[in-house]
């Protein structure tokens, strides 16, 4: 199973929004309506900040927003803050029943 | 409150075994299927493997087939991995996981995580 495609990079000006984008195929991604995001500060594990493409965790602030079209998923942080800087994965079921994740992208807060 | 707690990351020598366990709580434990993720040095995040609540099904990262093995002890919420043949490209962080849903295979999503444990593969 290949690696989700994402950006390595983007960054944004706090109070901007940006988006980070999320591609596979139709064996995952484009198949089905789970997939889910994580973000990940340096030292620290990953924490869910989205599932099922568009659910929010209990807790998690609704400034992170998800869509899917396609084989692509995305996720949008509105309002950035400077406490939002940190590496962003996404994950997805295959269609063999197994999971797979993105590459990373690294979101800078300028 | 989900906690996570991994244990049993060392420096192993390649060719070597090594079980990694993990000991839940705070949740319905035999309700979830369980997963393994691990994150190489400054690299990004790679599944490894799967087990379902009842033990009925697990799957593996093809990276890791035939040389690991997931298991379970749901009478004393423990996840448990076992590792052999270790390469060097086994170096990294291992997570325990839950998926987001109950009595499903996998959503593909994981919703609690531990605090990692570091396996070394090295001479």
């Amino acid at each position: 199973q290949s690696a989700l495609t994402q950006a390595a990079s983007v960054s944004g000006s706090p109070g901007q929004s940006i988006t980070i984008s999320c591609t596979g195929t139709s064996s995952d991604v484009g198949g089905y309506n789970y997939v889910s995001w994580y973000q990940q500060h340096p030292g620290k594990a990953p924490k869910l900040i989205l599932y099922d493409v568009s659910r929010r965790p209990s807790g998690v602030s609704n400034r992170f927003s998800g869509s899917k079209s396609g084989n692509t998923a995305s996720l949008t942080i509105s309002g950035l803050q400077a406490e939002d800087e940190a590496h962003y994965y996404c994950s997805s079921y295959t269609d063999i029943s197994t999971a797979v994740f993105g590459g990373g992208t690294k979101l800078t807060v300028l | 409150e989900v906690q996570l707690v991994e244990s049993g990351g060392v420096v192993v020598q390649p060719g070597g075994s090594l079980r990694l366990s993990c000991a839940a709580s705070g949740f319905t434990f035999d309700d979830y299927t369980m997963h393994w993720v691990r994150q190489a040095p400054g690299k990004g995040l790679e599944w490894v493997s799967l087990i379902t609540w009842e033990s009925g099904t697990s799957y593996y990262a093809d990276s890791v087939k035939g040389r690991f093995t997931i298991s379970r002890d749901n009478s004393k919420n423990s996840l448990f991995l076992h590792m052999s043949r270790l390469r060097s490209e086994d170096t990294a962080i291992y997570y325990c996981t839950k998926d987001t849903a109950a009595i499903v295979v996998t959503r593909g999503g994981f919703d609690s995580w531990g605090q990692g444990t570091l396996v070394t593969v090295s001479s």
